[in-house]
């Protein structure tokens, strides 16, 4: 079954700290990575791809297929991180489907 | 670049009454995806339409429903409303050919089924 599981609700950090968003993924095959971000009262938007492989923001996630996670990353969390953080799986194929985690919160305390 | 837009964003409607939602990508995009929101399921992927056609469906009953028109625009039907259809509906396009695999979002149709 394809499944994205992000095992917490609310991760809550004081500004400066580093900062580890996880995601585990069940896919017989290779998936597309994806992480999702919604700022508050604003849109759904992408932050990153596991095959672009960039740091957005400051964030980066890699792909460990042996793990079969990608867990989202920050050294060094800031106020404006604050927002809820969704990751999905796409299939192959060039598929528009998406799989999406249940979101984490992420608070970043001043 | 204008966005992804939803109409209407909200919607208050019975049981028993149908719905149905609207969806502009962003131009040049010919895939528009719909989902759905909910605080109990999070977000649920309801189907896929590129060229007029589906092309994928989710885990969700015939009372849901959706159409492509040539200009790439989406409709999404929802007949014979039950309380549990309360949520916000997302759409999301993309380019398909010629570009990364990103689905851009609109802001939802938020419906209440009372």
């Amino acid at each position: 079954a394809q499944r994205v599981t992000q095992p917490e609700k609310l991760l809550s950090v004081f500004k400066g700290a580093p900062v580890e968003l996880k995601c585990n993924y069940s896919y017989s095959g290779s998936p597309e990575l994806f992480w999702y971000v919604q700022y508050s009262r604003q849109r759904l938007q992408l932050l990153l791809r596991h095959i672009s492989r960039e740091s957005i923001k400051g964030f980066t996630a890699d792909l460990n297929k042996g793990e079969t996670s990608f867990h989202l990353k920050k050294p060094f969390a800031q106020e404006e991180d604050s927002a809820m953080y969704y990751c999905a799986l796409s299939g192959s194929g060039n598929t528009g489907k998406l799989i999406f985690g249940q979101g984490t919160t992420l608070q970043v305390k001043p | 670049k204008a966005g992804v837009t939803q109409t209407p964003r909200y919607l208050i409607k019975t049981r028993g009454q149908q719905v149905t939602l609207s969806c502009s990508p962003i131009s040049g995009h010919r895939s528009v995806s719909w989902y759905q929101q909910t605080p109990g399921q999070g977000l649920q992927f309801l189907f896929e339409y590129f060229s007029e056609t589906q092309r994928n469906k989710g885990n969700f009953p015939g009372r849901f429903s959706g159409r492509q028109f040539s200009n790439s625009r989406s409709e999404m039907n929802v007949s014979t409303l039950e309380l549990g259809d309360s949520a916000l509906y997302l759409c999301a396009s993309r380019r398909v050919a010629g570009g990364p695999n990103e689905q851009f979002f609109g802001p939802g149709t938020r419906l209440t089924v009372l």
